[in-house]
């Protein structure tokens, strides 16, 4: 079982360039989410999803988007990429949003914007 | 003010110690709270959830104090391999948009 994979582990782009980071959970769980993390600032929620078909806003959702056509994969799209968006992201996981639900994070994909 | 606050350390102990630190949030609607531990450029994982009685798993003792709005983190019998930067986790309610990380506490046991 590999639980969450990301894909790809690191890449450098050019700005201006539009990027999708992929996530994708074997776990069927109900919730996913996309979180970046930069130094000093912990972790920051961008987007989420309650369940196939939604998704929401999290903290630092401009420049953004996502989607979630089924279950298991939740795909993140940087349309028009800019440098302040170069940090590194993670995917995460849960079976709901209720309380005490343990999130399942993916290994990051760390993300440079030149 | 920050939602969660954590003290950024880094905390340097000896193998052995006894080692704690608390972690603030402002919400006082906040309904769970957890604490993850991050590797050096892995991800996040769970360590243990904090109930409202405190709960304790081997080394490691979590508390809540809904009274002064903090959670704290005990860890006895300190190893090396605890080294690693501890996250506190905030859920103000059932949602997703509502977890909020805190930037972390790093630790460091030497030998």
């Amino acid at each position: 079982i590999a639980g969450i994979t990301q894909a790809p582990t690191s890449q450098i782009l050019a700005a201006g360039r539009r990027m999708t980071l992929r996530c994708t959970q074997d776990m069927r769980h109900n919730a996913m989410y996309w979180y970046r993390q930069d130094l000093g600032l912990g972790l920051r929620l961008i987007h989420y999803s309650n369940t196939a078909g939604t998704t929401g806003k999290g903290e630092v959702p401009d420049g953004y988007s996502v989607s979630r056509a089924n279950t298991d994969d939740f795909p993140l799209t940087l349309a028009s990429a800019v440098p302040s968006q170069t940090s590194v992201y993670f995917c995460a996981s849960s079976e709901g949003t209720s309380d005490y639900n343990e999130q399942f994070f993916g290994p990051g994909t760390r993300l440079t914007v030149l | 003010r920050k939602e969660v606050e954590q003290d950024p350390g880094p905390f340097n102990v000896p193998e052995g110690a006894t080692v704690a630190f608390n972690c603030t949030y402002s919400n006082s609607a906040s309904q769970s709270f957890f604490w993850y531990r991050q590797d050096c450029r892995k991800e996040p994982k769970l360590l243990m959830s904090v109930y409202s009685s405190g709960n304790e798993d081997g080394r490691f003792t979590a508390q809540l104090n809904r009274a002064s709005q903090y959670i704290s983190l005990l860890i006895r019998d300190s190893k090396l391999s605890d080294s690693a930067t501890y996250l506190c986790v905030v859920n103000t309610q059932s949602s997703a948009s509502k977890i909020i990380f805190g930037s972390g506490t790093r630790l460091s046991i030497r030998p």
